[in-house]
């Protein structure tokens, strides 16, 4: 079945920097767009990144623009989020979600990785 | 950025009630650009409604979507136990895909 695992996540100062990565299974990655969309504590969904199938385009939600990089591998079934200068309103849990294109729901989501963002 | 607003922020109903949630997006959506999700404590979100008005796979047909333009509603005619919990409607037309601040549906 179709599996989608994040990791990665954990304590980091302000500043600093930390990728998640998200591991999919089940289904053919290569065919499907990939999305970061974080959850703060107590609070609702925020859509960060998107990625093209083939890797050849992305875009950021204008909170993380500039700091934040998508990237995938195809060859791997995986797809990343390097995270760098690091804020305290970053702390969240991160989703990765599939999408058949870039003009389709969220059909399947990972269970999250938390990144706190504390000194 | 289209900026969607959902009412009421919070609906105490009890099962077997009928539930009416609102979604108003700042710019038009075109239909095949809405979706619905429910989110139960701990849990990931799960896609319910899509394309304002298809069902995903597995989702029961209590569950419905309409509306057009600016102004989307997800109706649950008669609520079970398992529907408690909290519903986004996002919109996807864009680049920058966003979603709603959610309606926290609790038992009455």
């Amino acid at each position: 079945q179709v599996q989608l695992v994040e990791s990665g996540g954990g304590v980091v100062q302000p500043g600093r920097s930390l990728t998640l990565s998200c591991a999919a299974s089940g289904f053919t990655f290569s065919h499907y767009t990939m999305h970061w969309v974080r959850q703060a504590p107590g609070k609702g969904l925020e859509w960060v990144a998107i990625v093209w199938y083939d890797g050849s385009r992305e875009y950021y939600a204008e909170s993380v623009r500039g700091r934040f990089t998508i990237s995938r591998d195809n060859s791997k079934n995986t797809v990343w989020l390097q995270m760098s200068s690091l804020r305290a309103e970053d702390t969240a849990l991160y989703y990765c979600a599939r999408s058949y294109g870039s003009g389709s729901p969220f059909d399947h989501w990972g269970r999250g990785a938390l990144v706190t963002v504390s000194s | 950025e289209i900026v969607l607003t959902q009412s009421p922020g919070t609906l105490s109903l009890s099962p077997g009630e009928r539930a009416t949630l609102s979604c108003r997006a700042s710019q038009t959506v075109s239909r095949s650009y809405l979706a619905w999700y429910l989110q139960k404590p701990g849990q990931a979100p799960r896609l319910l409604i899509y394309g304002i008005s298809d069902r995903a796979t597995g989702i029961p047909d209590r569950f419905s979507g309409s509306g057009s333009g600016t102004d989307f509603t997800l109706t649950i005619s008669r609520l079970e136990p398992e529907d408690f919990g909290v519903y986004y409607c996002q919109q996807f037309g864009g680049l920058e895909h966003t979603f709603g601040q959610g309606t926290k549906l609790e038992i009455k």
